[in-house]
């Protein structure tokens, strides 16, 4: 089956660093997404991935490698609008979006 | 810009009642749509996508369907709810083929008493 494993929630404070892991298995591999979904509202996007390294947009990180099935979304000097859900969904061989639940990120002062 | 619209914000609906949610995107043209269903503490579901005027795929047998009558109007129905269908209801757009990226509309909360 096809399978995301995320974190289900992590804590970091302001100003700080924090790393959302990520973990995959699916049927072949198009790519992988991560989206930010503040609570109640919709997921928007964040970042892609296809090849393998480390693609950085300002604060936000995301890095990926193909062959460990793995990625990580860095988070850089954190504020607390930061705190929100992040989703990583990894586009299968069908170019379907298979999603993880989710990781709740909490920002503490 | 592309814009997109989700209707009704918020519904409370009895069990056995019908449903119709519509979603329409503004600013694009043959965009693919789709609906997701996101239970509390879960991973987005897709329900249905389209890829143009009466094009519908179903991901997951249920008691829900969707229409596309217009190029940018996406509708998802139900003639008889279940409590098993409250969620947040997401409907997406993309435009291109194979990989292209989601955009959300602002989502629709379903709750079935």
């Amino acid at each position: 089956g096809q399978n995301i494993d995320q974190p289900t929630e992590m804590t970091a404070t302001e100003g700080a660093i924090v790393q959302i892991n990520c973990t995959y298995q699916t049927s072949g591999f198009n790519g992988l997404f991560w989206y930010q979904q503040h609570a109640g509202e919709a997921p928007t996007f964040l970042s892609y991935n296809v090849l393998d390294g480390l693609e950085e947009k300002g604060r936000f990180s995301s890095f990926l490698s193909r062959s460990k099935g793995y990625s990580y979304l860095l988070l850089k000097e954190l504020q607390m609008k930061d705190s929100a859900s992040y989703l990583c969904a990894v586009m299968d061989s069908n170019y379907q979006l298979i999603w993880g639940a989710g990781t709740k990120l909490i920002i503490k002062p | 810009s592309q814009t997109i619209h989700q209707w009704p914000a918020t519904l409370v609906q009895p069990v056995g009642s019908p449903l119709s949610l519509e979603c329409t995107v503004e600013g694009t043209s043959n965009p693919n749509l789709y609906w997701y269903r996101q239970a509390a503490g879960r991973g987005l579901q897709l329900l249905f996508y389209s890829v143009g005027i009466g094009q519908i795929s179903s991901e997951v047998p249920q008691n829900l369907s969707a229409s596309r009558p217009q190029d940018r109007q996406f509708i998802l129905s139900s003639k008889k709810l279940l409590l098993s269908d409250s969620g947040f209801y997401l409907c997406a757009w993309s435009v291109g083929v194979e990989v292209e990226t989601q955009y959300f509309g602002p989502g629709t909360r379903l709750l079935v008493l």
